[in-house]
């Protein structure tokens, strides 16, 4: 199985911060690499695919790179509504396991 | 619009059974894969496996291997997730999405509570 491993588990960050938050997957899985926004007491929402493929009406403040193990999940000027959970997912082999999730919280 | 549309909440005991199930429309439910993915309380997504509505070929997680079962009804467009004997820590939310290895779109969970 690949193992997806995101950091940081959480972080602080205020209105207007840029943040990053990165995906490591146990083995290259090419840019097969999708992230989700979860909002408490919601299902999660497709954010990007293929490492970098911006979701129809995601706003472009979110974006997405890497390939192989490492992956990077960025929002360029954080919004009030950007405070959530993002998850990694890979989709290069199943089972398409999750990282464990980075919860954004307000500073 | 595609549309996932989940069973309810569950309240069941330790060691009974219980299927739940995802209704899908505005898709052709038969040319995807359907994903089931469990959320326990306050922690993270747990991909379970997936299943094809066109012929039911499944691919589970080595987790859930064994734990669970994923079945399809093609023919009213609803996928199935049963236990045969349920245990506390199957306490979660569970999650059926659409699946074409990521998760486009998502039911809105089914919270199931096992407690004697």
């Amino acid at each position: 199985d690949i193992q997806m491993t995101q950091s940081p588990s959480s972080l602080s960050a205020s209105v207007g911060d840029r943040v990053a938050i990165t995906c490591r997957a146990s083995q290259t899985i090419n840019r097969s690499l999708n992230w989700y926004q979860q909002k408490p007491g919601k299902a999660p929402k497709l954010l990007i695919t293929s490492a970098s493929r911006l979701q129809s009406g995601v706003p472009p403040r979110f974006s997405g790179s890497g390939s192989g193990t490492d992956f990077t999940l960025t929002i360029s000027s954080l919004q009030p509504e950007d405070f959530a959970t993002y998850h990694c997912q890979q989709s290069y082999g199943t089972p398409y396991n999750f990282g464990q999730g980075t919860k954004v919280e307000i500073k | 619009e595609v549309q996932l549309v989940q069973s309810g909440t569950e309240v069941k005991k330790p060691g009974e059974s219980l299927r739940i199930f995802c209704k899908g429309s505005g898709y052709k439910f038969a040319s995807y894969w359907v994903a089931w993915v469990r959320q326990m309380p306050g922690k993270g997504l747990e991909w379970m496996g997936i299943i094809y509505a066109g012929d039911s070929d499944t691919r589970y997680s080595p987790a859930f291997q064994g734990q669970v079962t994923m079945s399809i009804d093609k023919s009213v467009s609803t996928a199935y997730l049963q236990w045969n004997r349920l245990k506390a820590s199957d306490t979660a939310i569970y999650y059926c999405a659409r699946s074409s290895g990521f998760l486009d779109h998502w039911g809105q969970g089914s919270l199931v509570t096992v407690s004697s």
